[in-house]
């Protein structure tokens, strides 16, 4: 059975990192797409970022140049770093298991709210 | 990586079908095949029901379907149920290898 699991995510101020993990079972994490997409409170759906089975990544140019997506294939774990936290960045994270044919999230985790506020 | 255009918000009767539109640009919906349609369920995580403009994952109901025209894609559900009351999303793949979701739209069953 497939599972993703975040965790992370928390209060941190303006300016501040954070790490957020998705602990997956069931498959293994780079043998496939994955995905991070987030969520502000009351807001829909943004997608943020990629990282390819071959190991390329891809974000969304709201996130670009502070937000790393990386894997740990040893602990079969998907990682986002985040640096350079805004208010708008405050948002539910998903992490999502891709397609590897085409561009659809097939599998999601609950999510990690991240707050960003002073 | 502008959203894609949903209506806000789109009701009907139990039984009735509504379809839901999706619009984007050649370089994003019009460009590829690359469609899917997502429900979510208050604090819940989003569900897959659509894929590649058409197809239907393993378990989800025939009640949903898809079908793009152009850069505008759409997503009807026939015989409503009080079950599909929830926020539908839009996705495409993009030309700069990136992905972008629709604004959403809250279904309510009358």
């Amino acid at each position: 059975e497939v599972q993703l699991v975040e965790s992370g995510g928390g209060l941190i101020q303006p300016g501040g990192s954070l790490r957020l993990s998705c602990a997956a079972s069931g498959f293994i994490v780079s043998d496939n797409y994955m995905s991070w997409v987030r969520q502000a409170p009351g807001k829909g759906l943004e997608w943020v970022s990629v990282i390819y089975s071959g190991g390329s990544t891809y974000y969304a140019d709201s996130v670009k140049g502070r937000f790393t997506i990386s894997r740990d294939n040893s602990r079969n774990t998907l990682y986002l770093q985040m640096t350079s936290l805004r208010a708008e960045d405050t948002a539910v994270y998903y992490c999502a298991r891709d397609s590897n044919n085409g561009w659809h999230h097939l599998y999601w985790g609950q999510g990690t709210l991240v707050t960003v506020s002073s | 990586q502008s959203a894609l255009t949903q209506p806000a918000s789109v009701s009907g009767s139990p039984g009735q079908s509504i379809t839901i539109s999706c619009t984007g640009t050649s370089s994003d919906v019009g460009g590829y095949n690359y469609v899917s349609w997502y429900q979510q369920h208050p604090g819940k995580a989003p569900k897959l029901i659509i894929f590649d403009v058409t197809y239907r994952p393993s378990g989800v109901s025939n009640r949903f379907s898809g079908s793009k025209s152009g850069s505008t894609a759409s997503l009807t559900i026939s015989g409503l149920q009080a079950e599909d009351e929830a926020d539908y999303y839009c996705s495409s793949y993009s030309s700069s290898r990136t992905g972008v979701f629709g604004t959403g739209t809250e279904v309510t069953v009358l």
